[in-house]
């Protein structure tokens, strides 16, 4: 069973919006990181956040992170036509030896 | 390569027939992990290896699935009596420390198609 949850699966926006995706888990984890992916394509790292941070920045990308609610969400500001692609949240279960993704947003955006 | 290297990266088998998906990860990185992926879904874990040993294999389906590692860097992931349901992209990804200290690097994959 998948640990992330990401919502919504879909989003579609103008180029230049900001968009936004979020992310649920169901157990204590040491960090969280998502992923992008472009169609027929690898995936691609784009930020971890630890359990003890709030807030991470990296380029046009804001992460947050909740432990209490056990959620993150991912920022993607002022959007290009080249951020269309899926993104995945992936967490480590607390004591477990793997990372299990989630079923993933696919954003598109729209020119 | 300066990347993670699959091979091959399509291939169109039989059902019942043997299949063999090779992994070349970044050199250095001690970790690796297999992944499938479903068309419209997540990555499935199926198997990590820290160095020769694989430290969790309880993503792998059943006991047709098998990986070997067996020098710490090339992966193999074999398939036995292949079925239409293994039908996927199998990705392979590596990492200098483990999925606790930091970032994966994924290949392109490998798809798998049983007819």
């Amino acid at each position: 069973s998948q640990q992330g949850e990401e919502d919504p699966q879909a989003l579609s926006i103008q180029e230049g919006e900001n968009a936004t995706m979020n992310c649920s888990y169901k157990t204590s984890i040491n960090n969280l990181q998502w992923y992008r992916q472009n169609s027929g394509r690898g995936l691609v790292h784009l930020i971890l956040i630890r359990s003890n941070e709030r807030e991470k920045h990296s380029g046009r990308l804001r992460v947050t992170l909740d432990t209490s609610k056990k959620s993150s969400s991912l920022l993607i500001t002022a959007s290009r036509a080249a951020d269309t692609a899926s993104y995945f949240c992936a967490t480590d279960a607390w004591g477990a030896q793997k990372l299990v993704f989630g079923q993933g947003t696919r954003l598109t955006i729209n020119p | 390569g300066a990347g993670v290297s699959q091979t091959p990266s399509n291939k169109v088998t039989e059902k019942g027939k043997y299949v063999e998906l090779r992994c070349d990860p970044i050199s250095g990185h001690t970790a690796l992990y297999w992944y499938r992926q479903s068309l419209g879904q997540g990555p499935e874990f199926l198997i990590y290896f820290q160095g020769t040993g694989a430290a969790d294999d309880s993503g792998l389906p059943n006991d047709r699935f098998f990986a070997v590692r067996p020098e710490g860097s090339v992966s193999t992931l074999k398939i036995q009596r292949t079925e239409r349901g293994d039908s996927a992209v199998y990705l392979c990804a590596s990492s200098r420390g483990t999925h606790l200290t930091g970032e994966l690097f994924f290949g392109e994959g490998s798809r798998l198609t049983v007819l």
